[in-house]
């Protein structure tokens, strides 16, 4: 069964303090993994697609990395406004997404 | 700006009393999707429109129903909501499935009394 699992759960940074959000997955063909931001009561905002082992893209202070079986996003730097739930959904050979449920990311001043 | 727009953003229902919600689109995606999300979980997947063509997944209840009158708006419909149907629920657009991205708007969140 495909499945999606995101660690840690929740994660508290000083503003400035790099870390990374982890997005491992077992999926049967594996077509794409997306990264979402969702802030509460909204819905996700498109991050990044990845497509193949080895691919890597940024935007700002995100970096998101991919391999054969799990998917970094990397925060450099982070500032309070990054502070928002980070969901990591890949999309399997049934053009399905199949989202993990998220990790709550809180960045204090 | 093309966009994702879900009416209303929030509402209040009755137990057992019907509800609409509805998403609209500018961006002319031919994909449509409904997902519904609970607390601190991900999006459950309820039901896509490929222009027409309807998809039901299979374990999504025969309470929530779906209409699409045009490309642009999409309506999803609640016959009996029971208090475990409170959620907050998604509407998203792609322009074809496949590897194209889905774009979600801001979400309606559901109450029931």
């Amino acid at each position: 069964e495909d499945q999606v699992t995101q660690s840690p759960e929740a994660l508290r940074l000083q503003e400035g303090e790099s870390s990374s959000l982890n997005c491992s997955y077992t999926v049967s063909g594996l077509r794409g993994l997306f990264w979402y931001r969702q802030d509460p009561g909204k819905g996700p905002e498109f991050l990044f697609t990845l497509y193949s082992a080895g691919e890597e893209k940024e935007k700002e202070r995100l970096k998101a990395t991919l391999t054969k079986k799990e998917s970094f996003l990397h925060i450099t730097a982070p500032k309070p406004e990054d502070s928002a739930t980070y969901l990591c959904a890949v999309q399997d050979n049934t053009d399905k997404l199949i989202f993990g449920t998220g990790t709550r990311l809180q960045v204090f001043p | 700006d093309a966009m994702v727009i879900q009416n209303p953003r929030y509402q209040v229902t009755q137990f057992g009393k019907p509800v609409t919600l509805s998403c609209s689109q500018t961006l002319n995606h031919n994909v449509m999707y409904w997902y519904q999300q609970k607390s601190s979980q991900a999006p459950k997947l309820l039901f896509h429109y490929y222009d027409k063509d309807f998809n039901n997944e299979a374990d999504t209840p025969d309470n929530f129903q779906s209409r699409r009158p045009n490309t642009s708006f999409c309506f999803l419909d609640i016959r009996s909501p029971g208090l475990g149907d409170a959620a907050m629920y998604l509407c998203a657009t792609s322009s074809r499935t496949g590897l194209d991205t889905q774009y979600f708007g801001p979400g309606t969140r559901l109450t029931v009394l």
